[in-house]
């Protein structure tokens, strides 16, 4: 089975400084990993993924974040906030054992960020 | 055009009534899928379409959602003798079997007010 908990529902920044989305998840296999950012009546959009390659993933606009299986976390994070950035952001996995069909994905409660002049 | 369309983007019925959500994917993607959220809520897997594989329902509410799709091409989800609680945006989304895992093309939704 699989799960993501995110862990701020609402996150406020000033614009310039930094952003981090903490992302917890659990699986039953080897998971892939994704952020999905939603903007105001916007279709969702991939921000980045991670599927057992490299631990640091780099995403557009600026975004990346990091698995940690000890810690078993995928926190998303900025060095610097933009207005643009205000949005809703979504942590999902992806979990079936390897080689089996299908990409079903469950996703967090989301994160509603908030950017301040 | 090029990305996933649905419609209607807005649906406003009476409770007990009948609905169907369309979806249009991109062309030449496999798999399908849709998706509900509720206001202020995350998004809740509903169904799963692969080629020709059997469908994976167990996001199904109840019997009153049904979803169909001919091939690849365009999907139908069906909410019968809607009920209040069916109020949501339901969110398809498509992607390739070459694209690699977790690459879903999202639609904008169909925003569903149930009074």
């Amino acid at each position: 089975a699989q799960s993501v908990t995110q862990l701020d529902s609402h996150v406020s920044v000033s614009e310039g400084t930094p952003v981090l989305l903490r992302c917890n998840y659990s699986s039953s296999y080897s998971p892939s990993l994704f952020w999905y950012v939603q903007h105001p009546n916007k279709g969702l959009q991939l921000l980045l993924k991670y599927t057992s390659a490299a631990t640091l993933v780099k995403g557009i606009n600026g975004f990346e974040a990091e698995f940690k299986k000890s810690e078993t976390s995928f926190h998303l994070t900025k060095p610097s906030a933009h207005m643009s950035d205000a949005a809703e952001y979504f942590c999902v996995v992806s979990d079936r054992p390897q080689g089996a069909a299908g990409n079903k994905l469950t996703f967090g409660g989301g994160t509603r960020v908030l950017v301040k002049p | 055009g090029a990305g996933v369309s649905q419609s209607p983007s807005n649906k406003v019925t009476e409770k007990g009534k009948d609905v169907e959500l369309r979806c249009d994917p991109i062309s030449g993607h496999t798999a399908l899928y849709w998706y509900r959220q509720r206001l202020g809520q995350g998004l809740e897997f509903l169904i799963y379409f692969q080629g020709n594989s059997a469908p994976d329902k167990s996001g199904l509410p109840s019997d009153r959602f049904s979803a169909e799709r001919t091939g690849e091409s365009v999907s139908t989800l069906t909410i019968q003798r809607t009920q209040q609680e069916d109020s949501a945006v339901y969110l398809c989304a498509s992607s390739p079997l070459a694209g690699g895992v977790g690459e879903l093309f999202f639609g904008e939704g169909s925003r569903l007010t149930v009074l």
